[in-house]
């Protein structure tokens, strides 16, 4: 079982439209939360971090949400854009001796005008 | 900004041959990564290297080798490639410190073995 599970698989939206991306995690000991953006033929791109501490962050129309109580965050797309069509890929980061990053499958989105 | 440079975007190899994936980094990184990337799986550590000259395994490392000889450039050798390795190749860097730093991936290389 994958210790980062991401949810939807894929998801698509109208232009205009918000959407939520799911991302559920058994990794520990948790160091950080990243979402990134993988654009079709691109390598990824950090979105967002967060820390044990944090429970919100905010990039743009972006917004993650951590609950490290119950090892879930999510990322938010207001008004979402054509360009915002990517994979979502949700990383975190194992506190051990190698700060481990383990990634989630990704969810695919497809933002139609 | 930061730039990681894969040699390749696509290549074709045949079952058997000897392939190498260049990743050229220009921000003086300490850490280099390997992965690979498959649909429904994500993306899975091949290599790591944290220094010069020095490589760690990651979670797949069989049918891979590695090599660091200078601070800027890893490369990915697969010794005899075979259809299951056809997949997307990502390069990523990070600078060495805590948790906190930021992997900065390649454009990838999505190589086909036929």
């Amino acid at each position: 079982k994958n210790q980062v599970e991401q949810s939807p698989q894929s998801l698509i939206i109208l232009e205009g439209k918000n959407c939520t991306l799911q991302c559920n995690y058994t990794v520990s000991p948790f160091s950080n939360l990243r979402w990134y953006k993988q654009d079709t033929g691109r390598g990824p791109v950090s979105l967002t971090i967060m820390t044990f501490s944090e429970n919100t962050k905010s990039n743009g129309r972006y917004t993650a949400t951590l609950d490290a109580d119950t090892k879930q965050s999510s990322l938010h797309i207001t008004a979402s854009q054509l360009s915002d069509s990517a994979s979502y890929i949700c990383v975190v980061t194992k506190m051990d001796s190698s700060y481990k990053l383990i990634f989630g499958s990704g969810t695919r989105l497809l933002v139609r005008p | 900004d930061v730039k990681v440079t894969q040699s390749s975007r696509y290549l074709v190899k045949r079952t058997g041959e000897k392939v190498f994936l260049e990743c050229v980094q220009d921000m003086d990184h300490e850490n280099m990564f390997w992965y690979r990337q498959d649909p429904g799986l994500g993306l899975r550590l091949i290599y790591f290297s944290y220094d010069v000259k020095m490589k760690e395994k990651g979670d797949i490392p069989e049918g891979y080798s590695v090599s660091r000889e200078k601070k800027e450039r890893f490369s990915l050798i697969l010794e005899s490639a075979s259809t299951n390795q056809t997949s997307m190749y990502l390069c990523a860097s990070s600078p060495a410190g805590t948790s906190d730093t930021e992997a900065f991936f390649g454009q990838g290389t999505r190589l086909t073995v036929v």
